[in-house]
């Protein structure tokens, strides 16, 4: 069955930045498009980034753009997110998510969430 | 640009039926869309697909007692004989052009 695992998450100061990893498998990898999705605490689902199944294309929510790089190693069955110039707004729970095509379509599965959170 | 609105609360008793609306901004009304659930704290978890046709596609394991519906710029969640676990945030997603959206999402109690 489809797997997955994120991690990384934590407590880090603002300003300092962290990367999170997910850990995908029950599926051929390399035919599926990921997402990062996060979800500030109390609030909604918020889409964070888009990774399409080969890597070469890459696209942002505009909350996070130029702060934010999504990536993958197919050989590894893995997505990463690079979070710079962190702030108290980026607290959350992050979301590694499937899917369902190439890039960006529906969202067809999601990992259990990383927390991350940004205080002094 | 995209938008999906949801009302913020309904409500239903146990072994009833709801129907969940999701309506997408103009100019959108062909586009489909995906329903998640998202139980107190827990992770989300996908329902289906509908398309504007509404005819959808549901996830692993999803129970009959959910299906969906379409009806120009609407799109409906219908969960029949509610239970008390069906009871969490509900929200609608659909995507552009290199870009995905939320709705606000709609948190259901079941009385």
């Amino acid at each position: 069955q489809v797997q997955l695992v994120e991690s990384g998450g934590g407590v880090v100061q603002p300003g300092t930045s962290l990367r999170l990893a997910c850990a995908a498998s029950g599926f051929t990898f390399s035919s599926k498009g990921m997402h990062w999705v996060r979800q500030a605490p109390g609030k909604g689902l918020e889409w964070v980034a888009a990774i399409w199944n080969d890597g070469n294309k890459k696209r942002y929510g505009e909350s996070v753009k130029g702060r934010i790089t999504i990536s993958r190693d197919n050989s590894k069955n893995t997505v990463y997110v690079q979070m710079n110039s962190l702030t108290l707004e980026d607290t959350g729970v992050y979301y590694c998510a499937r899917d369902g095509g190439l890039g960006v379509e529906d969202i067809d599965y999601w990992g259990q969430g990383t927390l991350v959170i940004v205080s002094s | 640009q995209i938008v999906l609105t949801q009302s913020p609360t309904a409500s239903a008793p146990l072994g009833a039926s709801v129907k969940l609306t999701c309506t997408l901004s103009s100019g959108h009304s062909r586009f489909a869309i995906a329903w998640h659930q998202q139980p107190p704290e827990k992770g989300p978890r996908y329902l289906m697909k509908l398309k504007s046709d509404g005819s959808h596609t549901k996830g692993d394991g999803i129970p009959d007692r959910f299906s969906g519906s379409s009806s120009g710029s609407e799109r409906y969640l219908t969960i029949s004989s509610l239970q008390s676990e069906d009871e969490a945030v509900y929200y609608c997603q659909t995507w552009g052009t290199d870009v995905e959206v939320f709705g606000g999402g709609t948190k259901l109690t079941v009385l």
